[in-house]
């Protein structure tokens, strides 16, 4: 069956731009994440929804970073005035159940974001 | 802070060596240990989920060991071969999440390259 999948798979946008990153996950999970890999790094959690409710929202580094799943399906994360430290990929993740520490997540191929 | 630590960094090998490597985590108040592979332009893909000390699972030529008092866990490969070339991440749910919506902190994983 379809994987979770992410679009752009890669995004250039100059600084002060507006970016959305689009992630569609595996049909009837309840959770999803979104987490950031800066270069070099291990992705970081960003954010997380359990359907349409955003449970936790504390990774993200800057009011400028907006996340949404309004239906409980595909979610939105929104990247306002980006700046160079946005560059980064970012990764979305979802599970079928609720989460917990023992549940797989099942992970996009991620959207690559650079900001010049 | 909690911290996940993947050793080596890097990792190069022929055709047919076997090899590991080691993701360290904090042992107080375990939950469970991931691992992941993610090929170059390709998702993260799951290979497991570990829970109990002394847990070993396989798939494949892969194979992982857990040590929760110490706080390490083992990845092998027996007979690398090309398509293992991948960067092999280990995650660690926060223990200290209380009601956990299980997100995961992830180390910077070991990039493996095994030559023809």
């Amino acid at each position: 069956g379809a994987g979770v999948s992410q679009s752009p798979r890669y995004k250039v946008a100059k600084r002060g731009q507006d970016v959305a990153l689009r992630c569609d996950p595996i049909s009837g999970h309840v959770s999803l994440f979104w987490y950031q890999q800066a270069l070099g790094q291990g992705p970081e959690f960003l954010t997380y929804f359990q359907n349409e409710a955003q449970l936790d929202k504390s990774g993200l580094p800057s009011d400028r970073f907006f996340a949404e799943r309004p239906e409980g399906s595909v979610s939105t994360l929104k990247i306002q005035r980006t700046q160079q430290e946005d560059s980064a990929v970012y990764l979305c993740a979802s599970s079928p159940r609720l989460a917990g520490e023992k549940e797989t997540q099942y992970f996009g191929p991620g959207t690559r974001l650079l900001v010049l | 802070i909690l911290n996940v630590e993947q050793s080596p960094q890097s990792l190069h090998v022929q055709e047919g060596d076997s090899t590991n490597f080691t993701c360290s985590f904090p042992s107080s108040n375990f939950y469970a240990l991931h691992w992941y592979r993610w090929e170059t332009a390709k998702s993260p893909e799951a290979l497991f989920v570990m829970t109990l000390n002394g847990d070993e699972k396989k798939k494949g030529r892969i194979s992982a060991t857990l040590n929760t008092k110490e706080g390490y866990s083992y990845l092998y490969i027996k007979g690398s071969q090309p398509e293992d070339s991948a960067t092999y991440l280990c995650a660690f749910p926060p223990a200290n999440y209380g009601g956990s919506q299980g997100n995961l902190i992830f180390g910077k994983g070991t990039k493996l390259s095994v030559k023809p």
